[in-house]
């Protein structure tokens, strides 16, 4: 089986830095994704670490570690609009195209 | 360019009723999605489909059918609902070029059964 287990709130300032931690118990996976859900919508995609290391994109950053099952998303320079959940993803190497998301992390982010 | 097109947005059941959500992509993406989400649970994958014709269960298929009749469309079937199937439902497709896991989602179907 697998499993990706993320802090369930985080809770930061405008301006300041954050990260969302993302650990995981699964078999084989091809990468690490990451996406944003606001309340009411749609998740989008945010990030992909196919690779070991650092990925960046704007205010946001992924990273992912393979030998400590462990991945994050760190986000910079936070603002009002960050307010939403996180989801980490794997597509596991198991069932080509299957994907499988975390548990979801909700950040609030006040003035 | 639409994307990925569910309906219906909003639907209300009562136990032991049946029902097909509906989903369409236009984006030409061979791999297509139906999830749930719970509050608290995050998004858990019901059934995925490959390509046309193939599909395979996800997490907690029980309860529900597919079929992916043509590349476009991947419908999700409650065939006796049940309380328990009170969810939000999306539906996703991937561009499988990349090798990103990149999903582009519906805007999502409201289902509560009573």
């Amino acid at each position: 089986g697998q499993s990706l287990e993320q802090p369930s709130e985080v809770t930061a300032v405008e301006g300041a830095i954050v990260q969302i931690n993302c650990t995981y118990q699964t078999s084989g996976f091809y990468g690490l994704s990451w996406y944003q859900q606001h309340d009411g919508g749609a998740p989008t995609f945010l990030s992909y670490n196919a690779l070991d290391g650092l990925e960046e994109t704007g205010r946001f950053s992924s990273f992912l570690s393979r030998s400590d099952s462990y991945g994050y998303l760190l986000l910079q320079e936070l603002q009002m609009k960050d307010s939403a959940s996180y989801f980490c993803a794997v597509r596991l190497n198991t069932g080509f195209q299957k994907l499988v998301f975390g548990t979801g992390t909700r950040l609030l982010v006040s003035p | 360019n639409a994307g990925v097109t569910q309906t219906p947005k909003f639907q209300v059941l009562k136990t032991g009723q049946s029902m097909t959500l509906q989903c369409a992509q236009d984006m030409n993406h061979n791999s297509m999605y139906w999830y749930r989400q719970d509050p608290g649970m995050g998004l858990r994958l019901i059934y995925y489909s490959a390509s046309e014709g193939t599909t395979d269960k996800g997490e907690v298929p029980n309860g529900y059918n597919v079929s992916r009749l043509n590349k476009r469309e991947f419908s999700l079937r409650l065939e006796s609902a049940a309380p328990s199937q009170t969810s939000v439902y999306f539906c996703a497709s991937r561009e499988d070029s990349s090798g990103a896991n990149v999903l582009t989602f519906g805007a999502g179907s409201r289902l509560t059964v009573l």
